[in-house]
């Protein structure tokens, strides 16, 4: 079973917009989360750390829910530069942490 | 603030030939990683290293991967005979405690 589940996308938003996204992860053992963007052919840039119930920072707000095992991320006023892959990776406790394929947000004009 | 550097940013080479990538960690970070990421798929773990040595290593990195941290300051990865299959981009990080930081990684094309 894949450790995270997110949907790939992409979403197709207009500028403004808000959008959530929805990661399930499977090790109930994971005691903190990070979401992590990628822009196309660059690295992934920690975007927030998770370590209790949620954060917030700015126009993002991660929230997570250890009894469903699922963490998400809201944008509030999209910008276009927001378009991005956006990964959902849970610290299992190994010092590496692995990647799925994340789910690809577009902003349109 | 301080970031992950990574040299060269490109590299083409002939299959068969070996390649050295060079990464030079956050300087107070205490744990190294390499990943790679063929086009269009997703980021995957190589090898971590702690304390001089490898701590982790995934089904990937097999005896033509090596890495070294032969200073104070560089952590490299060598690739002894390229493939085809090893076109990707490569990409080092460091960590202090969970969060990992990555440099703008190495693009590798081997013909």
């Amino acid at each position: 079973r894949k450790e995270v589940e997110q949907d790939p996308g992409p979403f197709n938003v207009p500028e403004g917009a808000t959008v959530a996204f929805n990661c399930t992860y499977s090790n109930s053992a994971s005691q903190s989360f990070f979401w992590y963007r990628q822009d196309c052919r660059k690295e992934p840039k920690l975007l927030m750390s998770v370590y209790s119930s949620g954060n917030e920072d700015g126009r993002f707000t991660a929230q997570l829910n250890r009894a469903s095992q699922y963490i998400s991320l809201l944008i509030r006023d999209s910008k276009l530069s927001d378009s991005a892959t956006y990964l959902c990776v849970p610290d299992t406790g190994r010092r590496a942490l692995t990647f799925g394929s994340g789910t690809r947000l577009q902003v349109q004009p | 603030e301080p970031e992950v550097t990574q040299t060269p940013s490109h590299q083409v080479t002939q299959m068969g030939q070996e390649v050295i990538l060079r990464c030079v960690p956050i300087s107070n970070h205490l744990y190294f990683y390499w990943y790679r990421q063929i086009l269009g798929q997703k980021v995957e773990f190589l090898v971590s290293f702690y304390n001089n040595e490898i701590s982790e290593k995934s089904e990937i990195f097999d005896d033509q991967f090596s890495v070294e941290r032969p200073d104070g300051s560089n952590f490299t990865l060598k690739i002894r005979s390229t493939k085809l299959e090893d076109s990707a981009m490569y990409f080092c990080a460091s960590s202090r405690s969970g969060e990992l930081f990555f440099g703008e990684g190495s693009r590798l094309t081997v013909l």
